[in-house]
Protein backbone atom coordinates (compact mmCIF):
# COMPACT_ATOMS: atom_id res chain seq x y z
CA UNK A 1 0.00 0.00 0.00
CA UNK A 2 1.52 3.35 -1.39
CA UNK A 3 -0.72 5.25 0.93
CA UNK A 4 -1.25 8.76 -0.81
CA UNK A 5 1.23 9.55 -3.23
CA UNK A 6 1.90 13.01 -5.11
CA UNK A 7 3.73 14.30 -8.14
CA UNK A 8 6.01 16.24 -8.71
CA UNK A 9 7.68 16.73 -5.08
CA UNK A 10 9.09 20.16 -6.76
CA UNK A 11 8.31 22.86 -8.95
CA UNK A 12 10.14 26.25 -10.15
CA UNK A 13 7.21 28.03 -12.47
CA UNK A 14 7.96 31.31 -13.86
CA UNK A 15 4.57 33.70 -13.50
CA UNK A 16 1.86 33.03 -16.08
CA UNK A 17 2.61 29.59 -16.34
CA UNK A 18 0.55 26.71 -15.51
CA UNK A 19 0.84 23.33 -14.17
CA UNK A 20 -1.01 20.11 -12.85
CA UNK A 21 -0.74 18.83 -9.42
CA UNK A 22 -1.01 15.00 -9.11
CA UNK A 23 -2.63 13.02 -6.48
CA UNK A 24 -3.68 9.45 -6.06
CA UNK A 25 -4.69 6.61 -2.99
CA UNK A 26 -4.69 3.51 -3.01
CA UNK A 27 -6.75 2.65 -0.22
CA UNK A 28 -10.42 3.16 -1.87
CA UNK A 29 -11.04 6.01 -0.23
CA UNK A 30 -14.29 8.15 -1.37
CA UNK A 31 -13.34 11.63 -0.51
CA UNK A 32 -9.85 13.46 -1.08
CA UNK A 33 -8.60 16.69 -0.48
CA UNK A 34 -6.36 19.54 -1.23
CA UNK A 35 -4.54 21.93 0.84
CA UNK A 36 -1.67 24.48 0.64
CA UNK A 37 0.50 25.17 3.67
CA UNK A 38 2.00 28.75 4.16
CA UNK A 39 4.81 29.14 7.29
CA UNK A 40 2.36 30.65 10.59
CA UNK A 41 -0.74 29.36 8.53
CA UNK A 42 -1.71 25.55 9.11
CA UNK A 43 -3.23 23.87 6.27
CA UNK A 44 -6.14 25.85 4.41
CA UNK A 45 -8.17 23.76 2.36
CA UNK A 46 -8.40 24.69 -1.91
CA UNK A 47 -11.01 21.88 -3.20
CA UNK A 48 -11.91 18.59 -2.27
CA UNK A 49 -14.22 15.80 -3.84
CA UNK A 50 -16.81 14.20 -1.38
CA UNK A 51 -16.91 11.28 -3.82
CA UNK A 52 -16.47 10.64 -7.50
CA UNK A 53 -17.81 13.17 -9.73
CA UNK A 54 -18.13 15.85 -6.87
CA UNK A 55 -16.10 18.73 -6.28
CA UNK A 56 -16.53 21.77 -3.86
CA UNK A 57 -14.17 24.94 -3.20
CA UNK A 58 -12.86 25.04 0.29
CA UNK A 59 -11.59 27.95 2.30
CA UNK A 60 -9.11 29.23 -0.53
CA UNK A 61 -9.97 28.48 -4.08
CA UNK A 62 -9.02 31.15 -6.80
CA UNK A 63 -6.35 30.71 -8.97
CA UNK A 64 -6.97 26.75 -8.64
CA UNK A 65 -9.39 24.27 -10.43
CA UNK A 66 -9.50 20.68 -9.71
CA UNK A 67 -11.02 17.59 -11.39
CA UNK A 68 -11.66 13.91 -9.83
CA UNK A 69 -10.67 11.73 -12.89
CA UNK A 70 -11.68 8.43 -11.35
CA UNK A 71 -12.39 6.98 -7.83
CA UNK A 72 -7.83 7.13 -7.62
CA UNK A 73 -7.17 10.42 -8.88
CA UNK A 74 -7.53 13.86 -7.70
CA UNK A 75 -5.66 16.34 -9.50
CA UNK A 76 -5.04 20.33 -8.86
CA UNK A 77 -4.46 22.81 -11.67
CA UNK A 78 -2.87 26.33 -11.82
CA UNK A 79 -3.61 27.74 -14.68
CA UNK A 80 -1.77 30.79 -14.48
CA UNK A 81 0.23 30.75 -11.74
CA UNK A 82 1.46 33.60 -9.40
CA UNK A 83 3.83 34.41 -6.85
CA UNK A 84 1.44 34.27 -4.27
CA UNK A 85 0.88 30.49 -4.92
CA UNK A 86 4.09 29.31 -3.71
CA UNK A 87 3.59 27.06 -0.99
CA UNK A 88 3.76 23.47 -0.15
CA UNK A 89 0.52 21.32 -1.31
CA UNK A 90 -0.65 18.36 0.01
CA UNK A 91 -3.49 15.73 -0.93
CA UNK A 92 -5.14 13.84 1.38
CA UNK A 93 -8.40 11.64 1.13
CA UNK A 94 -10.69 10.14 3.76
CA UNK A 95 -12.99 7.22 4.12
CA UNK A 96 -16.10 8.37 6.84
CA UNK A 97 -15.33 6.33 9.95
CA UNK A 98 -18.14 6.15 12.35
CA UNK A 99 -18.89 10.02 11.12
CA UNK A 100 -15.68 10.92 11.79
CA UNK A 101 -13.33 12.18 8.74
CA UNK A 102 -9.29 10.80 9.57
CA UNK A 103 -7.45 12.02 6.67
CA UNK A 104 -4.54 10.74 5.34
CA UNK A 105 -1.97 12.94 3.38
CA UNK A 106 0.94 12.89 0.67
CA UNK A 107 3.94 13.81 0.90
CA UNK A 108 3.58 17.27 -0.34
CA UNK A 109 4.37 19.33 -3.62
CA UNK A 110 6.55 22.30 -3.01
CA UNK A 111 6.07 24.85 -5.75
CA UNK A 112 8.24 28.17 -6.05
CA UNK A 113 6.39 30.61 -8.81
CA UNK A 114 9.40 33.49 -9.77
CA UNK B 1 -17.79 28.53 9.31
CA UNK B 2 -15.50 26.53 12.02
CA UNK B 3 -12.25 28.81 13.72
CA UNK B 4 -9.78 26.73 15.59
CA UNK B 5 -7.09 28.46 17.59
CA UNK B 6 -4.03 26.69 18.99
CA UNK B 7 -1.54 27.79 21.46
CA UNK B 8 1.26 27.70 21.60
CA UNK B 9 2.98 28.39 18.42
CA UNK B 10 6.72 27.55 20.05
CA UNK B 11 7.55 25.32 22.67
CA UNK B 12 10.18 24.18 24.33
CA UNK B 13 11.27 21.31 26.57
CA UNK B 14 14.01 19.10 28.27
CA UNK B 15 13.38 15.47 27.60
CA UNK B 16 11.27 13.62 29.63
CA UNK B 17 9.12 16.49 30.45
CA UNK B 18 5.39 17.39 29.95
CA UNK B 19 3.96 18.76 26.51
CA UNK B 20 0.91 20.29 26.66
CA UNK B 21 -0.85 21.93 23.39
CA UNK B 22 -4.15 23.60 23.34
CA UNK B 23 -7.23 24.33 20.98
CA UNK B 24 -10.51 25.83 20.54
CA UNK B 25 -12.93 25.77 18.11
CA UNK B 26 -15.65 28.24 17.40
CA UNK B 27 -18.64 25.79 16.34
CA UNK B 28 -20.65 24.00 19.01
CA UNK B 29 -21.40 21.22 16.17
CA UNK B 30 -17.84 19.97 15.78
CA UNK B 31 -17.78 16.34 16.75
CA UNK B 32 -14.67 15.37 15.84
CA UNK B 33 -11.01 16.55 17.06
CA UNK B 34 -7.71 14.61 15.26
CA UNK B 35 -4.57 15.28 15.99
CA UNK B 36 -1.71 15.41 13.45
CA UNK B 37 2.04 15.26 13.61
CA UNK B 38 4.46 16.64 10.98
CA UNK B 39 7.81 16.03 10.88
CA UNK B 40 10.48 18.26 8.66
CA UNK B 41 9.70 17.74 4.72
CA UNK B 42 6.98 15.38 5.39
CA UNK B 43 3.32 15.19 5.20
CA UNK B 44 1.29 15.66 8.13
CA UNK B 45 0.17 12.26 10.15
CA UNK B 46 -2.62 11.35 12.54
CA UNK B 47 -1.27 10.57 16.07
CA UNK B 48 -4.63 10.42 18.21
CA UNK B 49 -7.95 11.57 17.74
CA UNK B 50 -11.25 12.14 19.53
CA UNK B 51 -14.64 11.93 19.28
CA UNK B 52 -17.32 14.31 20.83
CA UNK B 53 -19.09 11.84 23.25
CA UNK B 54 -15.66 10.56 24.76
CA UNK B 55 -13.46 13.37 27.18
CA UNK B 56 -10.40 11.63 27.13
CA UNK B 57 -8.57 9.19 24.92
CA UNK B 58 -5.40 7.85 25.76
CA UNK B 59 -2.58 5.93 23.98
CA UNK B 60 0.55 5.24 25.22
CA UNK B 61 2.86 8.31 26.39
CA UNK B 62 -0.04 10.56 24.13
CA UNK B 63 -3.32 11.82 25.30
CA UNK B 64 -6.65 14.32 24.38
CA UNK B 65 -8.84 15.67 26.33
CA UNK B 66 -12.07 17.00 25.15
CA UNK B 67 -14.14 19.77 26.98
CA UNK B 68 -16.98 20.52 24.75
CA UNK B 69 -18.71 23.23 26.95
CA UNK B 70 -15.59 24.95 26.76
CA UNK B 71 -14.94 24.10 23.31
CA UNK B 72 -11.51 23.12 24.18
CA UNK B 73 -9.34 20.03 23.74
CA UNK B 74 -5.87 19.77 24.46
CA UNK B 75 -2.86 17.59 23.59
CA UNK B 76 -0.73 15.88 26.42
CA UNK B 77 2.60 14.08 25.34
CA UNK B 78 4.06 12.51 28.71
CA UNK B 79 7.99 11.38 29.06
CA UNK B 80 9.19 13.43 26.09
CA UNK B 81 12.00 12.79 23.75
CA UNK B 82 13.96 13.77 21.14
CA UNK B 83 11.89 12.26 18.59
CA UNK B 84 8.72 13.38 19.56
CA UNK B 85 10.54 17.32 18.02
CA UNK B 86 7.73 18.37 15.36
CA UNK B 87 4.87 20.36 14.32
CA UNK B 88 1.53 19.41 15.75
CA UNK B 89 -1.82 20.60 14.17
CA UNK B 90 -4.84 20.24 15.80
CA UNK B 91 -7.82 20.12 13.70
CA UNK B 92 -11.81 19.88 14.13
CA UNK B 93 -14.62 18.59 12.00
CA UNK B 94 -18.17 19.03 11.50
CA UNK B 95 -20.57 16.40 9.62
CA UNK B 96 -22.09 17.65 6.39
CA UNK B 97 -24.62 14.56 5.04
CA UNK B 98 -21.98 11.96 4.85
CA UNK B 99 -18.41 13.69 4.47
CA UNK B 100 -17.51 16.21 6.58
CA UNK B 101 -13.86 18.49 5.94
CA UNK B 102 -11.84 19.36 8.95
CA UNK B 103 -10.37 23.04 9.71
CA UNK B 104 -6.54 23.25 11.21
CA UNK B 105 -5.40 25.08 13.72
CA UNK B 106 -1.84 27.11 12.76
CA UNK B 107 0.51 24.52 14.50
CA UNK B 108 2.94 24.32 17.06
CA UNK B 109 6.52 23.80 16.89
CA UNK B 110 7.74 21.42 19.95
CA UNK B 111 11.82 21.03 20.17
CA UNK B 112 12.68 18.40 22.93
CA UNK B 113 16.14 19.18 23.79
CA UNK B 114 17.95 16.10 24.76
Amino acid sequence: NAGVTQTPKFQVLKTGQSMTLQCAQDMNHNSMYWYRQDPGMGLRLIYYSASEGTTDKGEVPNGYNVSRLNKREFSLRLESAAPSQTSVYFCASSEINGGADTQYFGPGTRLTVL
Amino acid sequence: GENVEQHPSTLSVQEGDSAVIKCTYSDSASNYFPWYKQELGKGPQLIIDIRSNVGEKKDQRIAVTLNKTAKHFSLHITETQPEDSAVYFCAASIPNSGYSTLTFGKGTMLLVSP
